[in-house]
């Protein structure tokens, strides 16, 4: 479902860390998971992607990890850099639908501090 | 090849005026989404377009919003009548074949 809060979820993290931001979905349909990155006064930017059929993908210092016992998903940023800095959302895509009508998650403030 | 266009990115508008929202897809895209995002919020689809026609408007309210995508030119997302709640930004994304979908940098609509 979705949920409606007047705070994000925040992390504040050290330059060089690892984060990880989480993430639960309840549609069981879900089959496709995305990450967005999102910077103050911009629009969404793909990160990462994965289907229902994997359990983790990897890419270039992101890793996502994908529960499906659980309904979780998570990001793993590697050695983070004050670039990294923004807001991070999920959003799955039901499966049945031909199209891309995206459900988002809350989101995810990170901080990261030099 | 340009990304997703969209204008204006700030929108002042009194209550009652009409908003007109633009995107232009990237070249070669011929699905459309059109978001809302409220402060603190993740993005709520509104609706999907493709050349001409409305897909799926489910998220749409059912007064005062409308949206095309004609033959020629950007998408369009009118709000009528604009409401202080009608306050929020506003993104398109487009797609070439209806899955991946690369994000405009939005509009900002305030409503005073």
């Amino acid at each position: 479902g979705e949920s409606v809060g007047l705070h994000l979820p925040t992390l504040s993290v050290q330059e060089g860390d690892n984060s990880i931001i989480n993430c639960a979905y309840s549609n069981s349909a879900s089959d496709y998971f995305i990450w967005y990155k999102q910077e103050s006064g911009k629009g969404p930017q793909f990160i990462i992607d994965i289907r229902s059929n994997m359990d983790k993908r990897q890419g270039q210092r992101v890793t996502v990890l994908l529960n499906k016992t659980v309904k979780h998903l998570s990001l793993q940023i590697a050695a983070t850099q004050p670039g990294d800095s923004a807001v991070y959302f999920c959003a799955g895509l039901a499966g049945g639908t031909s199209y891309g009508k995206l459900t988002f998650g809350q989101g995810t403030i990170l901080t990261v501090h030099p | 090849n340009a990304g997703v266009m969209q204008n204006p990115r700030h929108l002042v508008r009194r209550r009652g005026q009409e908003a007109r929202l633009r995107c232009s897809p990237m070249k070669g895209h011929s699905h459309v989404y059109w978001y809302r995002q409220l402060p603190e919020e993740g993005l709520k689809f509104m609706v999907y377009l493709q050349k001409e026609n409305i897909i799926d408007e489910s998220g749409m309210p059912k007064e005062r919003f409308s949206a095309e995508f004609p033959k020629e030119g950007p998408s369009i997302l009118r709000i009528q009548q604009v409401v202080r709640g009608d306050s929020a930004a506003y993104f398109c994304a487009s797609s070439p074949d209806s899955n991946e979908q690369f994000f405009g940098p939005g509009t900002r609509l305030t409503v005073l």
